[in-house]
């Protein structure tokens, strides 16, 4: 099984930072790892696919980056909608994995 | 817009049966690949299983072989998870998901239910 393993597990930041989660393949996946967010009650909500392609309606401070297995979710300057937990996915192989969550709060 | 409505979630001891359905609208139903994915109470999101668009393909967590079988009537856009022989380790919200494409080759979950919860208890 290929293992997803996100850092940090969790951080604090302030509205208008810059934020950045990793996300690390036991092998490499290509560019097949997806990004979610879910804020708490919720269903997660696709935000990124494919490495890099921004899902519909999804707002543009949002990006993706890498492949092989290292993996970048980027939200350019955090907005209070934000503060959420975040997973990365590894769609490359059965079983589909996803990494173990990044939880964004309030500093 | 796609909704996703799962049901048929609810309390049953260990060793017992469950069936879940997902009722979908909003898209072409045979047209898409779909999923459940699953949560345990305070714990991240575990894929589950996967069905083709025509359902001639299924693919399953080893943790949930042999127990558990996913279907779908794309006659009542429905997708379906029966699940056997369950255990506490069972307990979670299970949500079904739309995949982005007809086949399970690559998935992406870009659609989600609200979820249903399953509580395993005696």
């Amino acid at each position: 099984d290929i293992q997803m393993t996100q850092s940090p597990t969790s951080l604090s930041a302030s509205v208008g930072d810059r934020v950045t989660i990793t996300c690390r393949a036991s092998q490499t996946i290509s560019t097949y790892l997806n990004w979610y967010q879910q804020k708490p009650g919720k269903a997660p909500k696709l935000l990124i696919y494919s490495a890099s392609t921004l899902q519909s309606g999804v707002p543009s401070r949002f990006s993706g980056s890498g492949s092989g297995t290292d993996f970048t979710l980027t939200i350019s300057s955090l907005q209070p909608e934000d503060f959420a937990t975040y997973y990365c996915q590894q769609s490359f192989s059965t079983p589909r994995t996803f990494g173990q969550g990044t939880k964004v709060d309030v500093k | 817009e796609v909704q996703l409505l799962e049901s048929g979630g609810g309390l049953v001891q260990p060793g017992g049966s469950l069936r879940l359905s997902c009722a979908a609208s909003g898209f072409t139903f045979s047209r898409n690949a779909m999923n459940w994915v699953r949560q345990a109470p305070g714990k991240g999101l575990e894929w589950v299983s996967s069905i083709s668009g025509s359902g001639e393909t299924t693919y399953y967590a080893d943790s949930m072989k042999g127990r558990f079988t996913i279907s779908r009537d794309n006659s009542k856009n429905t997708l379906y998870l029966q699940m056997n022989s369950l255990g506490a380790e069972d307990t979670a919200v299970y949500y079904c998901a739309k995949d982005r494409y007809a086949l399970t080759d690559y998935p992406i979950f870009d659609s989600w239910g609200q979820g249903t919860l399953v509580t395993v208890s005696s």
